[in-house]
């Protein structure tokens, strides 16, 4: 199957710096991918959609100034998490599908902590 | 957008033993699909279903979606301590939308 590369695997920071996380597809061409955020033992939720060459577009509820959506190339979508509160602190999970109504293939996620 | 309600939240059971979980939706749905989620790991892709009473089989795990396409439920037969995960059903075309989960736990 397809492969999603994320980076890194886990990051901790301090209380208002920014972080960034890529998403990369390997071996494929993604012109969409998505963000996930997931909290400890619970679901994920869709955070916003990464567009290749547009804006992303964000979920209600999901801040577009605090969560910065770059995808700037077919292979490549990034998640800025700026000024992190400890609140942000959260599993952040990518995704790429090859089309519609196909599987989805997930990248490793980051685990963002803040401290 | 459409909500998929999953039960149960937890399900501890003994190795040996089957289980279940199930997924519903008021609304008719599109397609399901299945993941499996590791402990500390990703979401990884197990089965699509998209026709009215379609059940599929992989090995001991058993998929079936409704009649009415407002329900789904995976099934484990003869759990393994390798089968310990949550399992998520979602539905959607690209963007999912996930049920809440259920996280299996095995007594070796």
């Amino acid at each position: 199957g397809a492969v999603v590369s994320q980076h890194p695997s886990w990051v901790i920071c301090k209380s208002g710096t920014s972080v960034k996380i890529e998403c990369r597809s390997l071996d494929f061409q993604a012109t969409t991918m998505f963000w996930y955020r997931q909290f400890p033992k619970q679901s994920l939720m869709l955070m916003a959609t990464s567009n290749e060459g547009s804006k992303a577009t964000y979920e209600q509820g999901v801040e577009k100034d605090k969560f910065l959506i770059n995808h700037a190339s077919l292979t490549l979508s990034t998640l800025t998490v700026t000024s992190a509160h400890p609140e942000d602190s959260s599993f952040y999970i990518c995704s790429a599908p090859e089309g519609a109504y196909t599987e989805a293939f997930f990248g490793q996620g980051t685990r963002l902590t803040v401290v | 957008g459409q909500q998929v309600m999953q039960i149960p939240q937890y399900q501890h059971v003994q190795e040996g033993e089957d289980f279940t979980t199930y997924c519903n939706s008021s609304t008719t749905l599109s397609n399901i699909q299945w993941y499996k989620q590791r402990p500390g790991g990703h979401p990884v892709f197990l089965i699509q279903l998209v026709k009215s009473g379609e059940v599929k089989k992989q090995k001991r795990l058993t998929f079936q979606f409704g009649e009415a396409k407002k329900n789904s439920s995976l099934h484990i037969t003869a759990t393994q301590t390798t089968d310990v995960g949550t399992y998520f059903c979602a539905q959607g075309a690209q963007k999912l939308v996930f049920g809440q989960g259920t996280r299996l736990t095995i007594n070796p």
